[in-house]
């Protein structure tokens, strides 16, 4: 167990619907990242966080993208009128202070399928 | 900007036997190295990681070998059992993770 937990683990929306996923990671992970990952490829970087701020965000993360973690504590990643495109395994991964010497764990994603 | 490879998509041997899966690496600025072991349905599970100034880290039944010279990593898996039937990804860099695509490791009875 990684102490990252994701919510909800599968997701079936119609197209053009709003979705959120939640991420929780433990208290002693200050960085939190989202991937996407489509099957048979390996995880993509989305964006990322360093307590309540959000670092970098990846070209792939569109304006109907938007990930907060309000409190430094959990993470949501919004995807806004949802496309078939958008179908894919989120990730969340979260790591400590300081990527010289802390790996990032990952959750057990969440499974967003787009009708 | 960086890309990370991988020699087979799918790896196939004995129970019993050693495994040994393969990554090209284009990147040298990163330093950071990791493995990591992805079931069905599940997310990425850490396995090993190693760092540049380093050739080679051992861990339980798994070894990681780093050339830097020809920019190729490397996950040994000892006494290959049906549990590591899974797919292994290598993945470069401290902050956001650049990953392969994937091998796919079948273990035959």
């Amino acid at each position: 167990d990684t102490g990252v937990s994701q919510d909800p683990r599968h997701k079936i929306t119609k197209r053009g619907q709003n979705v959120t996923f939640r991420c929780d990671p433990i208290s002693e992970h200050n960085r939190l990242y989202w991937y996407r990952q489509t099957l048979g490829q390996g995880p993509e970087f989305l964006t990322y966080f360093q307590n309540e701020a959000q670092l970098e965000k990846s070209r792939l993360l569109s304006d109907r993208f938007s990930a907060e973690r309000p409190k430094g504590s959990f993470s949501t990643l919004e995807i806004q009128r949802t496309e078939q495109g958008d179908s894919a395994m989120y990730l969340c991964a979260a790591a400590g202070a300081n990527p010289s010497t802390d790996t990032q764990y990952f959750g057990p994603g969440t499974r967003l399928t787009v009708l | 900007g960086e890309s990370v490879g991988l020699h087979l998509p799918t790896l196939s041997v004995q129970e019993g036997d050693n495994s040994i899966i393969n990554c090209a690496y284009s990147n040298s600025a990163s330093d950071y190295f990791i493995w990591y072991k992805q079931e069905s349905g599940k997310g990425p599970q850490f396995i090993i990681d190693i760092r540049s100034n380093m050739d080679k880290r051992q861990g339980q039944r798994v070894t990681v070998l780093l050339n830097k010279t020809v920019k190729h990593l490397s996950l040994q898996i000892a006494a290959t059992q049906p549990g590591d039937s899974a797919v292994y990804f290598c993945a470069q860099g401290a902050q956001k993770l650049v990953f392969g695509q994937g091998t796919r490791l079948t273990i035959n009875p």
